[in-house]
């Protein structure tokens, strides 16, 4: 089946620095990748649409110069937390459309844990 | 916001069917019914997907009432792995974006 890989799936970072995470399909083209974000024993919430060559979409609330997402090709996706703090420790997922079938699948990445000091 | 309604916790003994239920009296005609569960500290992982019929895979059986507006999961056997969060969602799919619900926390009971 489809496979989306991220990395790194830990990192531990500093306060104010930038941290950028990594997602990848591996046997297919993604025209389209989301990015969620996931605090203790919470649900996956989304945090942005990634379209291949254009302009991510930010869900609401979302800061779109903190986060920053880059959808260079059909196969990779970046997002990047700027200036990193505390509060943005958190369990981040990436998911891709497989745009070669008609199953309307979504697959999700292993995640990548962030933890700020 | 998620269109769907789920309970927070339900427990299953090992070897039995689990039928986790799901309402989405709002859902649209075009609006397909999504599961996913996520197993701990781990991304979330594709069960089954329907629009009317009800569907079968190799994992579960998804159940849609003739007015879609409920639906349930079947883990047929249930083991001691499929203890996760499940999660239903309905999606304008196949480009529509999935927003998550609070899930239903199964424990598979030895």
């Amino acid at each position: 089946g489809a496979v989306v890989s991220q990395h790194p799936s830990w990192v531990i970072c500093k306060s104010g620095t930038s941290v950028k995470i990594e997602c990848r399909s591996l046997d297919f083209q993604a025209t389209t990748m989301f990015w969620y974000r996931q605090f203790p024993k919470q649900s996956l919430m989304l945090m942005a649409t990634s379209n291949e060559g254009s302009k991510a979409t930010y869900e609401q609330g979302v800061e779109k110069d903190k986060f920053l997402i880059n959808h260079a090709s059909l196969t990779l996706s970046t997002l990047t937390v700027t200036s990193a703090h505390p509060e943005d420790s958190s369990f981040y997922i990436c998911s891709a459309q497989t745009g070669a079938t008609n199953t309307g699948e979504l697959f999700f990445g292993e995640g990548s844990r962030l933890t700020v000091l | 916001d998620a269109k769907t309604t789920q309970p927070p916790s339900m427990d299953c003994a090992e070897g039995r069917a689990a039928n986790l239920p799901c309402n989405h009296s709002t859902i649209s005609g075009n609006e397909y019914v999504y599961w996913y569960r996520q197993i701990h500290s781990q991304g979330p992982q594709y069960i089954i997907h329907g629009l009317k019929n009800n569907e079968t895979n190799e994992m579960a059986s998804l159940i849609i009432t003739e007015d879609r507006k409920s639906s349930t999961l079947i883990l047929p056997h249930a083991t001691l792995r499929d203890t996760a969060v499940y999660y239903c969602i309905v999606r304008v799919a196949p480009d529509d974006k999935i927003i998550f619900g609070k899930g239903t926390r199964l424990h598979i009971l030895p």
